[in-house]
């Protein structure tokens, strides 16, 4: 089945140690999103790819970079997490970005920072 | 400013009929989603509405008023397992997506 894979689905990590998280997907779309997403929030978009063209939000932290090596993969970096940066983090796709294009979401990876 | 706004929680009983209300300002308009999010998952998509009026889709149905900026998602015959957290979303002129923080709907026996 086509689908958005996330590893690794729990990740603990320590005070200022770096993380990255990963997320692939089979869909073949163009356009991969992270979002990060607290408890009973809206999930905040951090960044997305179309193809190779990176956009980044305007109130995403330094902290957080991204990478997208293929059409297929695409990286989350925490260069120093801190406390407040314990979430659920997602990634997601779509075809495109045009109005009906939906989003299709993986299952997430939920960040713990000691 | 840009936002979504829906009622936090709502309960409602198995076998009855639910319907949670979204209400949205945003720079533009490209279609208004609805999904599902189950407790520790990620969203999953229901619906899309682009056009006013209503679009039935098995025991969920969604409504769109673009001139009241306003929709609403209804749940019938509604189901234990409906019990999740229902976010909706616009899709602003810059086709970002605007999310709603979610409605968590308790279903009781």
């Amino acid at each position: 089945d086509a689908m958005v894979i996330q590893n690794p689905r729990y990740q603990v990590t320590q005070f200022g140690k770096p993380v990255t998280l990963s997320c692939s997907q089979t869909l073949n779309h163009n356009v991969m999103y992270w979002y990060q997403q607290k408890s009973s929030q809206a999930p905040k978009l951090l960044f997305h790819y179309y193809d190779k063209d990176f956009n980044n939000e305007a109130d995403t932290p330094d902290n957080f970079q991204s990478r997208r090596p293929n059409t297929s993969f695409c990286f989350l970096d925490i260069r120093s997490p801190g406390l407040g940066d314990a979430a659920m983090y997602l990634c997601a796709t779509s075809i495109g970005t045009s109005g009906s294009n939906e989003q299709f979401f993986g299952p997430g990876t939920r960040l713990t920072v000691l | 400013g840009q936002n979504i706004d829906q009622p936090t929680e709502m309960t409602a009983t198995e076998g009855a009929i639910v319907q949670i209300n979204c209400t949205y300002q945003t720079s533009g308009f490209n279609g208004l989603f609805w999904y599902q999010q189950h407790a520790g998952e990620a969203p999953t998509f229901l619906s899309y509405n682009v056009l006013d009026g209503l679009e039935e889709k098995g025991r969920f149905s969604s409504f769109l008023s673009r001139s009241k900026g306003y929709s609403y998602l209804l749940l019938k015959e509604l189901q234990m397992k409906d019990s999740a957290s229902y976010l909706c979303a616009v899709k602003n002129s810059n086709y970002q997506l605007i999310w709603g923080a979610g409605t968590k709907l308790i279903i009781k026996p």
